[in-house]
């Protein structure tokens, strides 16, 4: 199947920092990528749909100026997380359809974020 | 929007036995319902999916059956082995293209060699 890449893969940073979290398509052209948070043991929580060459859009109760998305490629999206504080602390997963094919979505390896 | 039910949260089976899961979605217009198993630490990898226009699919050990008058879908495993053990969360969307997800909560299923 096609690939999704993330990096990082794990994160640490001191709270009032920025960290900036990418997800690429290595295979496949992406349209539309997704970003989900995970807590522990809990479900996947679609925050924002990534579109290419326009504007995220983003799930009621998620701060757009705190997670700032960009697309600026059919193979790229990033995730800034901007003044990061301890409750940011999640796991973060990207997701990109191959809208060639099935439109089966693809996961990146998620992106373990802490922030002390 | 979309809001997707699944149960149960935690589920047992000695391994050989079968398990199921159920899965609600509130959404008439849904028409795509993926299941995902997740490892601990692990990216989701589709293990099955189904659409709107068929009532069972079957890969193997795995099943999914959907009844969309009731509005569940149910994801059903064979012969389980401790290999199965992970969280599988539900899915729905409306496909077009976007297949923006909503997830189920995931059941954790524990299969005892």
């Amino acid at each position: 199947g096609a690939v999704v890449s993330q990096h990082p893969s794990r994160v640490i940073c001191k709270s009032g920092t920025s960290v900036k979290i990418e997800c690429r398509s290595l295979d496949f052209q992406a349209t539309t990528m997704f970003w989900y948070r995970q807590f522990p043991k809990k479900s996947l929580m679609l925050m924002a749909t990534s579109n290419e060459g326009s504007k995220a859009t983003y799930e009621q109760g998620v701060e757009k100026d705190k997670f700032l998305i960009n697309h600026a490629s059919l193979t790229l999206s990033t995730l800034t997380v901007t003044s990061a504080h301890p409750e940011d602390s999640s796991f973060y997963i990207c997701s990109a359809s191959d809208s060639g094919s099935t439109g089966e979505l693809f996961f990146g390896e998620g992106s373990r974020l802490t922030v002390l | 929007g979309e809001n997707v039910e699944q149960h149960p949260s935690t589920l047992s089976v000695q391994e050989g036995d079968s398990a199921v899961i159920k899965c609600t979605y509130s959404d008439s217009a849904s028409n795509y319902f993926p299941w995902y198993k997740q490892e601990l630490g692990k990216r989701p990898q589709l293990i099955i999916d189904i659409r709107s226009n068929v009532g069972e699919k079957k890969d193997q050990r795995i099943a999914v059956t959907l009844n969309k008058t009731a509005k569940h879908f149910s994801l059903h495993i064979t012969e389980t082995q401790p290999e199965d053990s992970a969280v599988y969360f539900c899915a729905a969307s409306k496909g077009a293209g976007s297949y923006q997800l909503t997830f189920g909560k995931g059941t954790k299923l524990s299969v005892i060699p």
